[in-house]
């Protein structure tokens, strides 16, 4: 198994610019999220989706976007990049089990600077 | 969902038992208590999640208390490849959407 892939490791945009950040895994998982770190915080999430079809916002949705169309694939979309969204993009994945999120998986996470 | 307390960082000897205190005092019943690890600027890591009970693996040892406000991470014997940003989180039958992972410990593990 893969894992949590996520595409591009790095990326540079200029303000303004739009792009999506892919995110897959082979788990079969229900459950998948986006969470964003900036410089010496933690992870706060984004986005997340308990299947496909279904997503939620998370604590700082703002300025993107998600879709879930698949069970492996959760793409996230900056509709018009900001310096503000300079960053480093984590995907996770995890069972749902009665309800319950279980264990996390992350990937290995995109590294985002806008200009 | 329930919000931690960790401290920001922690030194711990090599070869010594590190231990993480997390304070979680507003968790309900049905929340868990979970563990990761963040090595440098990696994906964070599972290492260990409870309920109630104690709880061992092969990485740590998960100890909560009676009344589940607070738990302590124990990593028996701390290596340098142990050291890492750890967090603390609850998560229970609503799934991760509310919680948060806060900024975490940072454990530097010192030869």
């Amino acid at each position: 198994n893969a894992g949590v892939t996520q595409t591009p490791k790095f990326q540079v945009l200029k303000t303004g610019q739009s792009m999506t950040l892919q995110c897959a895994q082979d788990m079969n998982h229900e459950y998948m999220s986006w969470y964003r770190q900036d410089p010496g915080m933690g992870l706060r999430l984004i986005h997340y989706s308990v299947g496909a079809g279904i997503t939620d916002q998370g604590e700082v949705p703002n300025g993107y976007n998600v879709s879930r169309s698949t069970t492996e694939d959760f793409p996230l979309r900056l509709l018009s990049a900001a310096p503000s969204q300079t960053s480093v993009y984590f995907c996770a994945s995890s069972h749902l089990a009665g309800g319950r999120t279980d264990t996390q998986y992350f990937g290995p996470g995109t590294r985002l600077t806008v200009l | 969902d329930a919000k931690t307390t960790q401290p920001t960082s922690m030194d711990c000897a090599e070869g010594r038992a590190a231990n993480l205190p997390c304070n979680h005092s507003t968790i309900s019943g049905n929340e868990y208590v979970y563990w990761y690890r963040q090595i440098h600027s990696q994906g964070p890591q599972y290492i260990i999640h409870g309920l109630k009970n104690n709880e061992t693996n092969e990485m740590a040892s998960l100890i909560i208390t009676e009344d589940r406000k607070s738990s302590t991470l124990i990593l028996p014997h701390a290596t340098l490849r142990d050291t890492a940003v750890y967090y603390c989180i609850v998560g229970g039958s609503g799934g991760y959407q509310k919680v948060t992972f806060g900024t975490g410990t940072k454990l530097q593990v010192i030869p």
